[in-house]
């Protein structure tokens, strides 16, 4: 069975500063993918990023920035110089050798202006 | 660009009404699911298809059926409704990559109250 774990219910911060969400997964299988979706006030989801388990780099997109360490079974997604359209629920997933997503519980971002 | 299209988008519904959620996708994609979304749960696998004709249960699917005869439509129904699947519902659809389901495309979500 997979899981994923959020830790962070809720993070507040103010414009400009950096915020860590932590995403923490359980799987048997050696092959699996991990994902982030985002999910804005307006309530649709929107897909940040998939990384399989035999990519460990880290990847880097605009502010965007996840870190995968196997070692730790961590995928942590970073949002640099935070701004307000930032403020959302981010989702960490799991897939693992089937068809089906497992998704977390859930982080809430807000960004205070 | 439609995407994924959910229809309804609100529902209320009686303790033991009957009603079905209609989820259509325009990619041609395989893999179709339905999730439910309860505050501080994440998002719950109810049912999914891995291609027409067939379906499987998720996580939650006690008190749900689905069904997939055309390829581009996945129907959720919920047979006589209860308070406790008062929740918004979000289809999503896939196209396989590897063993994994590629990236999901959601629907706008359906907010179902049970009274």
């Amino acid at each position: 069975a997979q899981k994923v774990t959020q830790a962070q219910t809720e993070i507040s911060v103010v414009e400009k500063e950096d915020v860590t969400l932590d995403c923490v997964y359980e799987t048997r299988d050696t092959t699996y993918y991990l994902f982030w979706y985002k999910q804005p006030p307006s309530g649709e989801l929107v897909f940040l990023i998939r990384r399989n388990s035999f990519d460990e780099q880290n990847e880097i997109s605009g502010r965007y920035s996840w870190n995968f360490q196997k070692s730790t079974s961590s995928f942590n997604f970073t949002i640099t110089a935070s701004q307000v359209v930032d403020s959302a629920v981010y989702f960490c997933a799991l897939s693992a050798n089937d068809y089906k997503l497992s998704f977390g519980a859930g982080t809430t971002v807000t960004v205070r202006a | 660009n439609a995407g994924v299209t959910q229809t309804p988008k609100f529902r209320v519904l009686k303790t033991g009404q009957s009603m079905t959620l209609l989820c259509a996708q325009d990619m041609n994609h395989e893999y179709m699911y339905w999730y439910r979304q309860d505050p501080g749960m994440g998002l719950r696998l109810i049912h999914y298809s891995v291609g027409e004709g067939t379906t499987a249960k998720g996580e939650v699917p006690d008190g749900y059926n689905v069904s997939r005869l055309k390829k581009q439509n996945f129907l959720l129904g919920l047979e006589s409704a209860a308070p406790s699947q008062t929740s918004v519902y979000f289809c999503a659809s896939s196209y396989p990559s590897g063993t994994s389901p590629g990236e999901l495309f959601f629907g706008e979500g359906s907010r179902l109250t049970v009274l």
